[in-house]
Parts: structure tokens; C-alpha cells; sequence
């Protein structure tokens, strides 16, 4: 089925593990993003990338790391994980047109840090 | 830089108009959005608007751009408790990612 999958929809990891959020879009969109979202801050980005090995920081980088090896994929890694970093992820891929960016979203993944 | 200012919360009674505003800062704007959330859903566009536009109505929905003051608004007619969600202006200027608001909450009283 065309669209963008997030895996896992849950997780729960103990503070200091390494846990990584996958993403996986099947349109071939050259733009995809990941936000986080929390009460009270609405969604946040924290990294982008515009294509296959071009990544960039977003608005709340420090703690996570990005890589785009094949278009379809952008997994999020904590590589330490804090509690702090307890949210809900959202994955999204776009493609800019003349509309501008329609960014497609993801169900989630919801982390919880213990 | 940028910033997208929204009202937290709304309550409407069904039937009744619900209008949720949105103010933003960057005045390069080219696109202006309005996301709708679903309980344990993700994002999914319901619709936006050019900078160079005053208004656009897509069926219940209406969407009005005031360039000058940097608002946004989003009207929606007949309010149903289906239209019970998170709503979330966001902002995109040149190629620069879509940058959200923290979004209103929307309650229907049936």
C-alpha cells in the first residue's frame, strides 16, 4: 500500500539505551521530515532531509541522529535515550509543487523513557 | 525567526460556527496551512492558502488570509462532533520546512 509507515507504534526503553524510530515512505518524495510532538509545544522538527544523504538540523536536534542511506527510509536514532525524550514522533515526507510542500504524516510512535 | 501563535483551546456547540485563528511572524510566507489531528492519529492537511490570496472556501471550510497583520484564519460552518480534533496552522517560507503552531483542540458539545 502507497504511504508513509511508522515502526514501532509504542516503545518503551530505559534511560542511556540506544533506540531507533523508523520511517519508510513508498512515493518517492524527495522531502522527509521528523517532528516530535508534546503538550504544550505543539510538533516540533528535528531533523530533515531534502534527499538521499542530505540531512539537516531542525528546530530541536541535540540527543537524536538522522541518516537517508535510499530515499524511502529516514530513521531517527536516540542514541542515548533521556527522558526528556519522551514524546510522540511523527515521520512526514513531502514534495515541493506548485502548491507548496504537502507534507504527509506517519501514525506516530510514542516513546515512552523510564 | 519564524513562530506560530494559536489559541489552546476552542468549544463550539454542534451545528454552531467554530472559528480558530493563528497568528505567524515570517512575513516570506508563501503557503500558509491548516493540519487536522485525530485522537491517536497523525497529521493530515485539510486545506491552505497562497500568500497572495484573501480567502478561499472549500465546502464547510473557509479559510481567511490577512497579509498585513500576519493572521490566519479557519472557519468551519455547521460544526459537527466528527469535527472534534487538533488543529494546526503551520507556515512554509521559500523552501524551508513547515514550521506548526501548537494547535487549538476543538470540542463539539453535541
Amino acid at each position: 500500500d502507497a504511504g508513509i509507515t511508522q515502526s514501532p507504534r509504542y516503545k518503551i526503553t530505559e534511560t542511556g539505551r540506544q533506540v531507533t524510530l523508523m520511517c519508510h515512505q513508498t512515493w518517492s518524495h524527495s522531502y522527509m521530515f521528523w517532528y516530535r510532538q508534546d503538550l504544550g509545544h505543539g510538533l516540533r522538527l528535528i531533523y530533515y532531509s531534502a534527499a538521499a544523504d542530505i540531512t539537516d538540523k531542525g528546530e530541536v536536534p541535540d540527543g537524536y541522529v538522522v541518516s537517508r542511506s535510499k530515499t524511502e527510509n529516514f530513521p531517527l536514532t536516540l542514541e542515548s535515550a533521556t527522558r526528556s525524550q519522551t514524546s510522540v514522533y511523527f515521520c512526514a515526507s513531502s514534495e515541493f509543487r506548485d502548491r507548496g510542500t504537502e507534507a504527509f504524516f506517519g501514525q506516530g510512535t510514542r516513546l515512552t523513557v523510564v | 525567526g519564524e513562530d506560530v501563535e494559536q489559541s489552546l483551546f476552542l468549544s463550539v456547540r454542534e451545528g454552531d460556527s467554530s472559528v480558530i485563528n493563528c497568528t505567524y511572524t515570517d512575513s516570506s510566507s508563501t503557503y500558509l496551512y491548516w493540519y487536522k489531528q485525530e485522537p491517536g492519529a497523525g497529521l493530515q492537511l485539510l486545506t491552505y492558502i497562497f500568500s497572495n490570496m484573501d480567502m478561499k472556501q472549500d465546502q464547510r471550510l473557509t479559510v481567511l488570509l490577512n497579509k498585513k497583520d500576519k493572521h490566519l484564519s479557519l472557519r468551519i460552518a455547521d460544526t459537527q462532533t466528527g469535527d472534534s480534533a487538533i488543529y494546526f496552522c503551520a507556515e512554509m517560507g521559500g523552501n524551508t520546512p513547515l514550521v506548526f503552531g501548537k494547535g487549538t483542540r476543538l470540542s463539539v458539545i453535541a
